[in-house]
């Protein structure tokens, strides 16, 4: 069984703040790493995906990866409260395409 | 570019009924992913269909079904609906990239009663 981990939450931070979300898994073949948001009653909408080890920087996301410890994070920066969702960590195993998601972290900013 | 559509949005069926969900992909997307999602176990992998074959299967009984047609247009259906299937279904479309990179749809809301 391929497994997706996030610490469900509630996370909470201030307007302005750094939010770091993480994400393990237990394949190490994983190939492909994606963050979505999920406004609620809404479907999910990719923010950034990640598939070598290291940082990856879009505007106030980053998403960083490390694949010997087998853990993906994203960070964002400057916090805004329209970022208040849940962000759901999904990964690719190489050779298919079949996406494992985790349960999601559901953040709060507070403005 | 439209995005993914999927209809209809919201459906409300009785225990033993059967329903098609129906969803049209990104233009020139020819992979086409369906999920289950619900608040107690989140997203759940259906299955995923490429040219018409389907390639991958999660662990759902076989009232789940799905096909795809040439020109990507998918439909799943769920026969001798049950309590439990009321969720919210979601279809999302790929390239096949390095990546795959997958987009979602707005969602069919289906509702067992």
């Amino acid at each position: 069984q391929k497994e997706v981990e996030q610490n469900s939450g509630p996370l909470s931070v201030p307007e302005g703040a750094i939010a770091s979300l993480n994400c393990t898994y237990s394949d190490r073949g994983s190939q492909s790493f994606f963050w979505y948001r999920q406004y609620s009653g809404k479907s999910p909408e990719l923010i950034m995906f990640i598939y070598s080890n290291g940082d990856k920087e879009d505007g106030r996301f980053t998403a960083q990866l490390n694949k010997a410890s087998q853990y993906v994070s994203l960070l964002i920066r400057d916090s805004q409260p329209s970022d208040s969702a849940t962000y759901l960590c999904a990964v690719r195993p190489g050779g298919s395409n079949q996406f494992y998601f985790g349960t999601g972290t559901s953040l709060t900013v507070i403005p | 570019k439209a995005g993914v559509t999927q209809t209809p949005r919201y459906l409300i069926k009785t225990r033993g009924q059967q329903v098609t969900l129906s969803c049209s992909p990104i233009s020139g997307h020819r992979s086409v992913s369906w999920y289950q999602q619900t608040p107690g176990q989140g997203l759940q992998f259906l299955f995923e269909y490429f040219s018409e074959t389907q390639r991958n299967k999660g662990n759902f009984p076989g009232r789940f079904s799905g096909r795809q047609f040439s020109n990507s247009r998918s439909e799943m259906n769920v026969s001798t609906l049950e309590l439990g299937d009321s969720a919210l279904y979601l279809c999302a479309s790929s390239l096949w990239t390095l990546t795959n990179e997958q987009f979602f749809g707005p969602g069919t809301r289906l509702t067992v009663l």
